[in-house]
């Protein structure tokens, strides 16, 4: 199975503060990756597919970025609706395994 | 709009049995493959199976494989997850979604295995 290595695991932002998160796999693949946001009680929400694909309706300050075993979230300036928990998937083989999450926090 | 909307979930003694059901609408969902994902309490998220558009194919994690199973019908917009054998530790909330597909989930339902 094909697991995902999430880093950092909490990471203590402001608001205006530009973030990366990076996702790394123990085996390639290409660009089937994904990242969600999930907020407190709700359901995630998609909002990077293959890799760097923004999804519909989603701000612009969101991209992606990777190819093969590393790939990176960026958030270019964080703005308050952005404090949760971000995932990567990925959907190269029949595992569709999750990374472990990472938390942005208020600094 | 498109709705997803998962229910079955409830108490159930371990060893017990239960089976989730997850109601499509607003989108083709006979187009689309579909998946069970559950998060348990405080916890991270956990794929658990995947079916093919047409129910042709499935999949299922490993660490359900032989207690679980994932179905659906086309002709009724439904998607189960027929849940054997549980234990404490599949306690978890359960979302049917699809995924990178499109995005789409339900809001999750709470399966609490406790005796």
């Amino acid at each position: 199975d094909i697991q995902l290595t999430q880093s950092p695991s909490t990471l203590s932002v402001s608001v205006g503060d530009r973030v990366t998160i990076t996702c790394r796999a123990s085996q390639r693949i290409s660009t089937w990756l994904a990242w969600y946001q999930q907020k407190p009680g709700k359901a995630p929400t998609l909002l990077i597919y293959k890799a760097s694909s923004l999804e519909s309706g989603v701000p612009s300050r969101f991209s992606g970025s990777g190819y093969g075993t590393e790939f990176t979230l960026t958030i270019s300036s964080l703005q308050p609706d952005d404090f949760a928990t971000y995932y990567c998937q990925q959907y190269n083989t029949y595992s569709y395994s999750f990374g472990q999450g990472t938390k942005l926090e208020i600094k | 709009q498109v709705q997803l909307i998962e229910s079955g979930g409830g108490v159930v003694q371990p060893g017990r049995s239960l089976r989730l059901s997850c109601a499509a609408s607003g989108f083709a969902f006979s187009s689309y493959p579909m998946y069970w994902v559950r998060q348990a309490p405080g916890k991270g998220l956990q794929w658990l199976a995947i079916i093919s558009h047409d129910g042709s194919n499935t999949h299922h994690a490993d660490s359900v494989k032989g207690r679980f199973s994932i179905s659906r019908d086309n002709s009724r917009n439904m998607m189960y997850l027929q849940m054997n054998s549980l234990r404490a530790e599949d306690t978890a909330v359960y979302y049917c979604t699809t995924l990178a597909t499109s995005g789409y989930w339900g809001q999750g339902t709470l399966v609490a295995v406790s005796s």
